[in-house]
């Protein structure tokens, strides 16, 4: 069965330094995978998507991840935060043979000035 | 554009009661999604809806959850007799493409049962 496992419950981090948010997935198959944002009292937005192609997957607001196959990680990163990007990410992997999207629990972004 | 809606956003619900969530998704978009998220938790998949069809339900919790979409653009999900468990977040989401591609969600509906 797939799931996807994120490291890290809360990352609590000051203004203009660097963060990676962990994300780990188990699948016996290709995948898809995706990092979505959630900031209070509104509902997901995507960050970024990997879907084939290069591994290192550019997206809004400064950040990207790598997909590292062999470690079935897809990690988060930004070299520099801001106050603004306090919010909860999710880490998502959709399920094959159906139609659900696994969210992994979460991990809350604390930026702190 | 006009992103994803649902209504109320709120919603208080005596044991017992019966309620009905709404998600307007964005036009045209075939898939329809609908999440539970509890206090602290990743979305929980619910169900699935291409067009008007209901091709995957394996994550309603119990039969007192129902969800419908007649024509292929507004969905309800109703819950029957709610019990506390229920109470959580409801998130809606939307995609132009059948199948696993990015959503678009909605902001929610809290449901608190009493």
């Amino acid at each position: 069965a797939q799931s996807v496992t994120q490291l890290d419950s809360q990352v609590p981090v000051f203004e203009e330094a660097p963060v990676e948010l962990r994300c780990n997935y188990s699948s016996s198959v290709s995948v898809y995978l995706f990092w979505y944002v959630q900031y209070p009292n509104q509902g997901l937005q995507l960050l970024l998507k990997y879907l084939s192609g290069s591994t290192l997957v550019k997206g809004i607001n400064g950040f990207e991840a790598e997909f590292n196959k062999s470690q079935t990680s897809f990690h988060l990163r930004k070299p520099s935060v801001h106050i603004s990007d306090t919010a909860e990410y999710f880490c998502a992997v959709p399920h094959t043979g159906g139609f659900k999207t696994i969210f992994g629990a979460g991990t809350r972004l604390f930026v702190k000035a | 554009g006009a992103g994803v809606s649902q209504s109320p956003r709120y919603k208080v619900a005596k044991r017992g009661q019966d309620v009905a969530l709404r998600c307007d998704p964005i036009s045209g978009h075939v898939s329809l999604f609908w999440y539970q998220q509890a206090l602290g938790q990743g979305p929980e998949f619910l169900t699935y809806f291409q067009n008007e069809a209901q091709l995957d339900k394996s994550g309603l919790p119990s039969d007192r959850f129902f969800a419908e979409r007649p024509e292929g653009s507004v969905s309800t999900l109703k819950i029957q007799r709610t019990q506390q468990e229920d109470s959580a977040v409801y998130l809606c989401a939307s995609s132009s493409h059948p199948g696993l591609y990015e959503q678009y969600f909605g902001p929610g509906t809290r449901l608190t049962v009493t």
